[in-house]
């Protein structure tokens, strides 16, 4: 029973670099979410999908693009990585949108430098 | 929007102590509210819910939390709290009917000292 699925735990990588986070879930859910974490800041909602095929801007979309694969896979995108993206990403999925609880996947932590 | 507000940034406390930690969102309508706790190094749990009904929710560990409309609270309390307490515990809030995604407080940070 994996839950949330997130790859990579870790990565860094140079300012300008692109790169993909990988999320998918197992449990039927139609919304997924990302979010990062920065100290003293809590969750911020970066993008998220409602249902399969649709994706909207959360409180902090810009430098990120995403892709709902299918209804398994979320997936987040920096294309010209910046510092101040440097942060704890987290994927998370629900059965709605509106007020089922989330499941979180383990996080990634990225360093821009 | 609506905002979650939590006023205690980091709260030590001893082996038995007894727990509370603080909770107020914004928006005066209906509201769905969640707590989730974050252990050292793990992703977020769901801790405790409440959509309607009994404003008094148990959650697991013996976490339970009060919703007190009238104050736009949701406190987290647990009356004897362990070592394996310690973690970050996230209030988080989502209006019912409207199109505001889970908006989370800024999380307290709970260290337990044996």
């Amino acid at each position: 029973n994996a839950g949330v699925t997130q790859t990579p735990k870790f990565q860094v990588l140079k300012t300008g670099q692109s790169m993909t986070l990988q999320c998918a879930q197992d449990m039927n859910h139609n919304s997924m979410y990302w979010y990062r974490q920065d100290p003293g800041m809590g969750l911020r909602l970066i993008y998220y999908s409602a249902s399969e095929g649709t994706t909207d801007k959360g409180e902090v979309p810009n430098g990120y693009n995403v892709s709902r694969l299918n209804k398994r896979e979320f997936s987040l995108r920096l294309e010209s990585a910046a510092p101040s993206q440097t942060s704890v990403y987290f994927c998370a999925s629900s059965e709605s949108p509106r007020n089922s609880p989330l499941h979180f996947g383990n996080g990634t932590r990225l360093t821009v430098t | 929007a609506q905002s979650v507000s939590q006023h205690n940034h980091h709260v030590i406390l001893s082996e038995a102590a007894s727990l509370e930690l603080g909770c107020n969102y914004s928006y005066g309508g209906t509201v769905n509210l969640f707590w989730y706790v974050q252990y050292p190094g793990q992703h977020l749990q769901l801790l405790l819910k409440y959509f309607s009904g009994d404003p008094l929710v148990k959650g697991i560990k013996g976490f339970e939390a009060e919703f007190i409309k009238s104050k736009f609270s949701f406190n987290l309390r647990k009356p004897s709290v362990q070592w394996s307490d310690t973690a970050e515990y996230f209030c988080a809030v989502t209006r019912e009917g409207g199109n505001e995604k889970l908006t989370f407080g800024t999380g307290t940070r709970l260290t337990i000292i044996p």
